[in-house]
């Protein structure tokens, strides 16, 4: 069964430093996500992506978020000056009609010290 | 605001008892899907069971069914012959048949159950 996966599934990073998270979206989906979630939090959306331009973002995703599919394969999320209330876990998803269901990755763990 | 609330943080069932977990949305949209997502200690999300806002029946997935209250705006989750692979965190959310829309998500259950 086709599936998102996601790189790495841990990153330590240091304050101030940027990251950029990798996924593989299912292959023939056409619309992709990025959500975030606290610790002990609830999933929270940050972006979602299609025909190569962003459709919706939420306040979360400021100028420090950026995202690329650089590749037919890949969809990557840049921080570019990692904060310590970046620390979460951030997943991806996909989708092939952007409603009935998309599929999430298993998810990169961020630890900004 | 489109919402999603889940009224109880945590809950406790004995193994091969039935459970039920509450949840209620707010949306002005008459189009919709619900979900029940189960996130275990790994914190992979996994897709429980969903529901077309459009369909009456309720959802059914093996042991896992649905009680969607349209007018009340209510989604309910019940868990028969619970399993001790059962414990997780369940989070309810929904996304509108807008297209290309982000899934909002409850604040989410933590299901034990006990051996």
């Amino acid at each position: 069964e086709p599936e998102v996966t996601q790189t790495p599934s841990h990153q330590v990073t240091q304050m101030g430093q940027e990251v950029i998270l990798r996924c593989v979206p299912i292959s023939n989906h056409l619309y992709f996500y990025w959500y975030r979630q606290i610790l002990g939090q609830k999933v929270e959306f940050l972006v979602s992506f299609y025909n190569n331009e962003i459709s919706e973002k939420s306040e979360i995703f400021d100028d420090q978020f950026s995202v690329e599919r650089p590749d037919g394969s890949n969809f990557t999320l840049k921080i570019r000056s990692t904060k310590l209330e970046d620390s979460a876990m951030y997943f991806c998803a996909s989708s092939s009609d952007g409603l009935y269901e998309q599929y999430f990755g298993p998810g990169t763990r961020l630890t900004v010290t | 605001a489109q919402t999603v609330t889940q009224s109880q943080p945590e809950m406790s069932v004995q193994e091969a008892e039935t459970v039920t977990l509450s949840c209620t949305y707010d949306t002005s949209e008459n189009n919709y899907y619900l979900f029940w997502y189960k996130q275990p200690p790994s914190r992979q999300m996994i897709l429980v069971i969903r529901q077309e806002a459009y369909k009456q029946q309720n959802a059914t997935e093996n042991r896992f069914s649905v009680n969607f209250q349209k007018a009340a705006k209510s989604f309910s989750l019940k868990i028969s012959d619970s399993q001790l692979g059962d414990t997780a965190m369940y989070f309810c959310a929904f996304v509108t048949n807008s297209g290309n829309t982000p899934l909002v998500f409850g604040k989410g259950t933590r299901l034990s159950v006990i051996a």
